[in-house]
């Protein structure tokens, strides 16, 4: 059963700000929303996190809407090496506790 | 602070043989967990342990999968007899325990190939 969904690729220019959305209707309430960075041959590497409204750190920006339904990854001015495929994660609450389950993420393709 | 550690990083067997893979989580982070992503296909959940415990072993996909994680630090996953469509990627992670904001940290997996 699918948590997230994020459209499948994304193709950008150098320079531009990059915006990804990513819907999770069934969040639940003690949920966060977690953006991952997977480079071929590495594993998922921690982007930003949030809970609700605007988080902003080095790399990216995260804006959350009040009903927490949706949420959207910004990269200001991409450079070559953004190309990467972006996963946006939420809980999975099942019988066993949390987990986390991943969608097909967004494959980024950044052009010179 | 050292990363999530995963050994070997690549792996060639043929099947029927068996292949033990090791995972090296964070100092301190209690969750462990494993997931798999096979050729084309999305990274799916394994398993989770809590210390020593299994909590979740849900998306084992059949009795030759085994994972341990005696005393709680680094676990182990074996694969006995592999078969070719356990072919993938293995990625471990991490995360401090009793924190809805505690992100996962992967390693950078073992690549299993199965001849």
């Amino acid at each position: 059963l699918a948590k997230t969904t994020q459209p499948i690729s994304m193709d950008s220019y150098e320079g531009q700000e990059v915006n990804i959305t990513c819907s999770h209707n069934n969040i639940a309430t003690n949920d966060y929303i977690t953006w991952y960075q997977q480079f071929p041959s590495q594993g998922p590497r921690f982007i930003i996190q949030g809970y609700k409204t605007k988080v902003t750190n080095e790399v990216a920006s995260l804006f959350i809407p009040a009903d927490r339904k949706s949420s959207t990854l910004s990269l200001p001015r991409v450079s070559l090496s953004d190309t990467a495929v972006y996963y946006c994660l939420v809980g999975d609450w099942d019988n066993y506790g949390q987990n986390f389950v991943f969608g097909p993420g967004t494959r980024l393709s950044v052009l010179p | 602070e050292a990363g999530v550690t995963q050994f070997p990083s690549h792996s060639v067997i043929e099947k029927g043989q068996t292949v033990t893979l090791r995972c090296d989580p964070i100092s301190g982070h209690d969750n462990l967990y494993w997931y798999r992503r096979v050729m084309g296909k999305e990274i799916k959940f394994l398993l989770h342990f809590v210390k020593e415990s299994k909590q979740d072993e849900s998306g084992m996909p059949n009795n030759r999968f085994l994972a341990e994680r005696t005393g709680g630090t680094y676990s182990t996953l074996k694969v006995q007899p592999a078969e070719l469509e356990d072919s993938g990627v293995y990625f471990c992670a991490s995360r401090l325990e009793g924190s809805y904001n505690s992100p996962l940290h992967f390693g950078n997996g073992t690549r299993l190939t199965v001849t």
